[in-house]
């Protein structure tokens, strides 16, 4: 069966900091990989995803994600964070020929300025 | 574009009632999903339903129904409602044809609260 963890509930980090958020999953299969943020009072937004092929992918607000197979990890990152970057984050993977996403438990950025 | 529109937004209930959630999207999608989000517990899947006129289990799907009632719209109903059932409700589509790897888009959410 598939899992994802995320072991920070919260990160607390200061304005221009650089930050991580991590991933892992367990699957015994090839994976797609997911990166969702939610805003207060809003629903999830995908913000990055892996299919295949380079394994270092690009959000278009200056977020980044590396898939590491033997690691099986697919951490968040952002060289300088911004307050509006201030979210819940969420880290889900699905497999080919599967209609469900799995879930990590989710990652509070709390961006102090 | 709307994309996928959830209601009510809010919603109290007392013990024992029921309810229905209405979901609709315009992206014309196959697949959507009811999904639960409790605090510290990410996101769990009630039910899906992978194409019109198919509805599968989740991961949660006791004390809930679902009606897939046409291509654009998929409703989940509570028939007897209990505090337990408290929490924010999510309806997402996905992608046309195979599903695997395509991004599901989520609606803005229900907050509901048993009493």
């Amino acid at each position: 069966a598939q899992s994802v963890t995320q072991l920070d509930s919260q990160v607390p980090v200061f304005e221009e900091a650089p930050v991580e958020l991590r991933c892992n999953y367990s699957s015994s299969v090839s994976v797609y990989l997911f990166w969702y943020v939610q805003y207060p009072n809003q629903g999830l937004q995908l913000l990055l995803k892996y299919l295949s092929g380079s394994t270092l992918v690009e959000s278009i607000n200056g977020f980044e994600a590396e898939f590491n197979k033997s690691q099986t990890s697919f951490h968040l990152r952002k060289p300088s964070v911004h307050i509006s970057d201030t979210a819940e984050y969420f880290c889900a993977v699905t497999r080919d020929s599967s209609y469900k996403l799995i879930f990590g438990s989710g990652t509070r950025l709390l961006v102090r300025p | 574009n709307a994309g996928v529109t959830q209601t009510p937004k809010f919603q109290v209930l007392k013990t024992g009632q029921s309810m229905t959630l209405q979901c609709a999207q315009d992206m014309n999608h196959n697949s959507m999903y009811w999904y639960r989000q409790d605090p510290g517990m990410g996101l769990r899947l009630i039910y899906y339903s992978a194409s019109e006129g198919t509805t599968d289990k989740g991961e949660v799907p006791n004390g809930y129904n679902v009606s897939r009632l046409n291509k654009r719209e998929f409703s989940l109903r509570l028939e007897s409602a209990a505090p337990s059932q408290t929490s924010v409700y999510f309806c997402a589509s996905g992608g046309t044809g195979t599903a695997a790897g395509s991004p599901q888009h989520f609606g803005d959410g229900t907050r509901l609260s048993i009493l």
